[in-house]
């Protein structure tokens, strides 16, 4: 969607190195959702984030709705192979929102051992 | 808990023909909506519904028809199929949502759909 741009596209690390992925919108965002798919799988819901400056954490990942709302990170912590995978971020948008959850485009992400 | 089911899981189409994907839930979810996921475009929104006879159109909702006669079903109908539609369809639901109430969205396990 062009409403809600992830960068990178795409992320070669090597095993155990931190990394950083964006989520980010001119709109303010409203319940943003961090899911992860591994290739030819379903999702996996990792966070949701609702409030300016809300930061959650499971395991090693770390995500952070900034104080604008306006855009999101997700962190990973000493990579490994099994965080291999695509990176969804999602979001309502706007006053009077009822019911449009809009993703980005994805984050692919390989870890080499 | 099932929790969200789509069926088929597999389905071949030969252009012009029409098909519906199933999807269903068992958890009284009043918002479930319709995603197709192409490679390097992320999950686009194809239709929505807020609740039992309420839908609305998404980012991509040509060539798609939906229905929500009943909390449980949404399905999703391709009227005339058409190779542009090969793709992996997911469904999900969840608690209601809005501005201020957003909850987990579930996800099927996704139908793969190609059309020749």
């Amino acid at each position: 969607s062009q409403e809600l741009e992830q960068s990178p596209q795409s992320l070669i690390v090597q095993e155990g190195k931190n990394l950083t992925i964006n989520c980010t919108s001119s709109k303010t965002l409203y319940g943003l959702y961090w899911y992860k798919q591994k290739y030819g799988e379903g999702l996996i819901f990792l966070m949701m984030l609702q409030k300016g400056g809300e930061e959650k954490s499971h395991e090693k990942i770390t995500a952070k709705l900034d104080e604008k709302k306006q855009q999101s990170s997700l962190h990973i912590t000493a990579s490994q192979p099994s965080h291999a995978g695509i990176y969804l971020c999602g979001a309502g948008f706007g006053s009077g929102n009822t019911g449009k959850l809009i993703f980005g485009q994805g984050t692919t992400l390989q870890v080499k051992p | 808990n099932a929790g969200v089911t789509q069926t088929p899981k597999f389905q071949v189409l030969k252009t012009g023909q029409s098909m519906t994907l199933q999807c269903a839930q068992d958890m009284n979810h009043e918002y479930m909506s319709w995603y197709r996921q192409d490679p390097g475009m992320g999950l686009r929104l194809i239709h929505y519904s807020v609740g039992a006879g309420i839908t609305d159109q998404g980012e991509v909702p040509n060539g798609y028809n939906v229905s929500r006669s009943t909390t449980e079903d949404f399905p999703l109908r391709l009227l005339s199929a058409a190779p542009s539609q090969t793709s992996v369809y997911f469904c999900a639901s969840s608690q209601t949502l809005g501005r201020s109430s957003y909850n987990e969205q579930f996800f099927g396990p996704g139908t793969r759909l190609t059309v020749l």
